[in-house]
């Protein structure tokens, strides 16, 4: 089945600097990718997603990037501001499978 | 706004009880789903449900049921609670079909002792 590996697994990184996080996933038949954010004491929540379709999408200060033929996909946070504290996941799903398969995550510390 | 909730935040139990985790969405999603997050591991799928009364085993399923008798509320069920269970459960919903966004309610962490 699929797996799907993220690194780093803490990160910390100067307020105003950017964070990046990767992840590589192993069904090369796998066409979409979120990312959710999880603050403290609340449930995961998208911030962004990528199709196969496309190599690279962006959302203000958020980025993803997508290589198919390395099966793997990043996340950028440029200018990062305390509130981008959290911890992240990717994930990984086929369009004929009904469920998506989460990264193991990565503690995104800003540091002031 | 979509909006899940979970039954409690935080509980405490014993090896052996029945343990019942209640699920409610105010979105009409057909989707509902059972997670577990632990540390190093991520969310890993318990169950999942994509109509009432109809359920699908995750990639843990073993040691847990779900419920599925009304459209809003999806009910995880720990028949003989474990040490090994101890864990946040996370439920989330979305709507019908592949691949849309999953909305999560904000975890019940449980304890067994």
């Amino acid at each position: 089945g699929e797996n799907v590996e993220q690194h780093p697994s803490t990160l910390s990184v100067q307020e105003g600097d950017s964070a990046v996080i990767k992840c590589t996933y192993s069904d090369s038949a796998s066409n979409y990718f979120p990312w959710y954010k999880q603050e403290l004491g609340k449930g995961p929540q998208l911030i962004i997603d990528i199709r196969s379709n496309v190599g690279e999408k962006k959302d203000q200060r958020i980025a993803v990037t997508l290589n198919k033929t390395a099966k793997h996909f990043s996340l950028h946070i440029t200018e990062t501001q305390p509130e981008d504290s959290a911890v992240y996941f990717c994930a990984a799903s086929r369009s004929s499978a009904s469920k998506i398969i989460f990264g193991s995550g990565t503690r995104l510390s800003i540091r002031p | 706004d979509v909006k899940v909730t979970q039954s409690s935040r935080y509980l405490v139990k014993r090896t052996g009880e029945k343990v019942f985790l209640e699920c409610v969405q105010d979105m009409d999603h057909e989707n509902m789903f059972w997670y577990r997050q632990d540390p190093g591991l991520g969310l890993r799928l318990i169950y999942f449900s994509y109509d009432v009364k109809m359920k699908e085993k995750g990639d843990i399923p073993e040691g847990y049921s779900v419920s599925r008798e009304k459209k809003e509320r999806f009910s995880l069920i720990l028949e003989s609670a474990s040490t090994n269970q101890t864990s946040m459960y996370l439920c989330a919903s979305s709507k019908s079909g592949i691949q849309e966004t999953q909305y999560f309610g904000p975890g019940t962490r449980l304890l067994v002792l």
